[in-house]
């Protein structure tokens, strides 16, 4: 156990609709770093925020944003889906100093349909 | 973010020491070495990190050298179980964890 939760597991959704996958770091990390994988296919990073501020940001698609909150949970957002955001979303998670080993979530299986 | 170059695929037999070298030449100073492995549908496991010369955990080693413009993790005796796809990343401070295509590795018995 990795000690970083991600929320739901698998999600199935339509075209069109819009969902929230949730992250929650390990305790006392302060940044969190969203993935999303194809089937296979590579890590595409997405967004990383630390200590609730966005501190990069990669190939995200304008239709997706995310955020994290005060209590460093983290939430993102995909919106106007379509078949081919259907992936594994990981989220991850690495403490506040320098060089740090990232922990991995079990991801959300996302399926649109 | 320096770039680092793998190879696609490895194969190995149980019990073999397997060696996946990563080149990164334009590594910059203050860049640590990361490995990950990541198994089918999981998200990536951190194995082992590097700065300069060689480092050894309870699962692998990491040999750098003194250029720092490659690496090579070394998995003593592997098994079955460590089929997988195997990372090398690097970066420093607050970077962006950017990973790139990773190798595969197959162990057959």
């Amino acid at each position: 156990d990795s000690g970083v939760t991600q929320t739901p597991k698998h999600l199935i959704t339509a075209t069109g609709q819009r969902v929230t996958l949730r992250c929650s770091p390990r305790s006392g990390d302060l940044s969190v770093y969203w993935y999303q994988q194809s089937l296979d296919q590579g890590l595409q990073f997405l967004i990383q925020y630390y200590n609730g501020e966005e501190r990069a940001k990669g190939n995200i698609l304008e239709r997706f944003s995310a955020q994290q909150f005060p209590d460093l949970h983290s939430e993102l957002n995909l919106s106007s889906l379509e078949l081919g955001d259907s992936a594994l979303y990981f989220c991850a998670s690495s403490a506040a100093t320098l060089n740090t080993e990232a922990f991995f979530g079990q991801g959300t299986r996302l399926t649109v349909v | 973010l320096a770039k680092t170059t793998q190879p696609i695929s490895m194969d190995s037999y149980e019990g073999q020491e397997v060696n996946i070298t990563c080149s990164h030449n334009n590594i910059a100073t203050n860049d640590y070495i990361t490995w990950y492995q990541q198994f089918p549908s999981q998200g990536p496991r951190f194995i082992i990190q590097g700065y300069k010369t060689k480092v050894t955990n309870e699962v692998a080693s990491l040999f750098i050298p003194a250029d720092r413009k490659s690496s090579t993790l070394s998995l003593p005796r592997v098994s079955l179980s460590d089929t997988a796809v195997y990372y090398c990343l690097v970066g420093g401070g607050y970077n962006k964890l950017i990973f790139g295509a990773g190798t595969r590795l197959a162990v057959h018995p």
